[in-house]
């Protein structure tokens, strides 16, 4: 199988705190990592890409300032949300992949930010 | 990547045969047709890729036209479990790890009894 976890599954924060986010590959070695946002009735949206040792590669419009990604292993990757506000509530889903074949997504965590 | 077109919604009776269309008429020659599916408030599961041979699995199949511009996921003998936002989705990666899956609308499939 190819099985990854995210820790927590959810998360309530106050407004101006920062969470970090795990992303783990269980059963195989991940050489790249996703993270993704989605927000209700929305589509999944690319936030970064990283693989592991070097620096993330973000999309348009997502300020890697605010969302700070490590990729310290073949195994896991985390993101920070730094400085969380309302508008960051989010259900936050991360994916890993192999050098070939398809990505693997977590069970994702649902972030609220009051 | 070439974009996809997928009907924004299907229904299915249990226990038939499921199928889902999808166009993607602008796809290129290194470009893989991938199918995940969402079922709310869960993570998406991967269900099968192809190039351009059709391809089953444990899960489903997937038929490719000739000319690559159009597919068709098959869920054999669709269960109420089969409920869930179907994405199809193409990638130019190649089948390499760094390509970026970008997701559309989906159709959503409602199988009832």
């Amino acid at each position: 199988g190819a099985v990854v976890s995210q820790h927590p599954s959810w998360v309530i924060c106050k407004s101006g705190t920062s969470v970090k986010i795990e992303c783990r590959s269980l059963d195989f070695q991940a050489t790249t990592m996703f993270w993704y946002r989605q927000f209700p009735k929305q589509s999944l949206m690319l936030m970064a890409t990283s693989n592991e040792g070097s620096k993330a590669t973000y999309e348009q419009g997502v300020e890697k300032d605010k969302f700070l990604i490590n990729h310290a292993s073949l195994t896991l990757s985390t993101l920070t949300v730094t400085s969380a506000h309302p508008e960051d509530s989010s259900f936050y889903i991360c994916s890993a992949s192999r050098s070939t074949g398809p990505q693997y997504f977590g069970p994702g965590t649902r972030l609220t930010v009051t | 990547d070439a974009k996809t077109t997928q009907p924004p919604s299907m229904d299915c009776a249990e226990g038939r045969a499921a199928n889902l269309p999808c166009n993607h008429s602008t796809i290129s020659g290194n470009e893989y047709v991938y199918w995940y599916r969402q079922i709310h408030s869960q993570g998406p599961q991967y269900i099968i890729h192809g190039l351009k041979n059709n391809e089953t699995n444990e899960m489903a199949s997937l038929i490719i036209t000739e000319d690559r511009k159009s597919s068709t996921l098959i869920l054999p003998h669709a269960t109420l479990r089969d409920t869930a936002v179907y994405y199809c989705i193409v990638n130019n990666a190649g089948g390499t790890s760094y390509g970026k899956l970008t997701f559309g609308q989906g159709t959503i499939l409602t199988v009832h009894p």
